[in-house]
């Protein structure tokens, strides 16, 4: 069966420091993989998805950026944080399609707080 | 805009009432409607998906039904327990917008003893 994982769990960081967060999917081959952010009394919107390695698509200008170094791994990165960058950060992957109409599975979510 | 809209934001009942949580989107031509589960400080689970030539879908006791022509889906949870305590989210794919799944903001649902 297909498993996602995503660290950390939770995470505190200081205004203008960087930030890696990590996802990586078990149980399945060339997985779609996205990276959403929720926050706080909205909906989860989606920040960035991959096709494959190397491919990334960015939904929204902002702070962050996505590398996709290695199949099954997607990470979310910032040079320098900002307090807006505070919320919850979920990933999901998806059968493979260029055009992807299919359900997505999402991991457990790293809350991020920005002081 | 593509937007989706979920009301209402908040719902509390007792154990055992049949419930109806609603869904709006802004554009009729979409791929799917898919409701989640989200239970507090942790991932999504998807409870079900609606293609959109489809009316309706089933799982256990809960029943979400589409209507594209009026942009609604209303997920239907019967004899709620405690358990079903969680926020709810509605997402839709809109046609053209591959990948991209538009999320409500959620019904926060509480169902108590």
């Amino acid at each position: 069966s297909q498993t996602i994982h995503q660290w950390p769990a939770t995470l505190v960081q200081p205004v203008g420091s960087p930030l890696s967060l990590e996802c990586t999917v078990e149980g399945t081959s060339n997985p779609n993989l996205y990276w959403y952010r929720q926050a706080a009394g909205r909906g989860l919107q989606l920040l960035f998805y991959s096709v494959g390695i190397g491919q990334i698509s960015s939904e929204v200008p902002q702070n962050l950026s996505a590398s996709r170094p290695q199949d099954r791994q997607f990470i979310l990165s910032s040079k320098k944080l900002l307090l807006s960058d505070s919320g919850f950060y979920l990933c999901a992957w998806g059968i493979r399609q260029q055009y992807s109409t299919d359900t997505q599975y999402f991991g457990p979510g790293t809350r991020l707080t920005v002081l | 805009k593509q937007e989706v809209t979920q009301i209402p934001a908040a719902l509390s009942v007792p154990e055992g009432e049949n419930l109806v949580l609603n869904c709006s989107f802004t554009d009729s031509a979409i791929y799917n409607l898919q409701w989640f589960r989200q239970d507090p400080g942790k991932g999504l689970t998807s409870l079900l998906l609606i293609q959109s030539s489809q009316r309706e879908q089933t799982s256990g006791r809960l029943n979400a039904s589409l209507d594209k022509s009026s942009g609604r889906s209303t997920l239907y949870i019967a004899a709620s327990q405690p358990g079903d305590s969680a926020t709810y989210l509605c997402a839709v794919l809109f046609s053209g917008g591959y990948n991209k799944l538009i999320f409500g903001a959620g019904t926060r649902l509480a169902v108590h003893p």
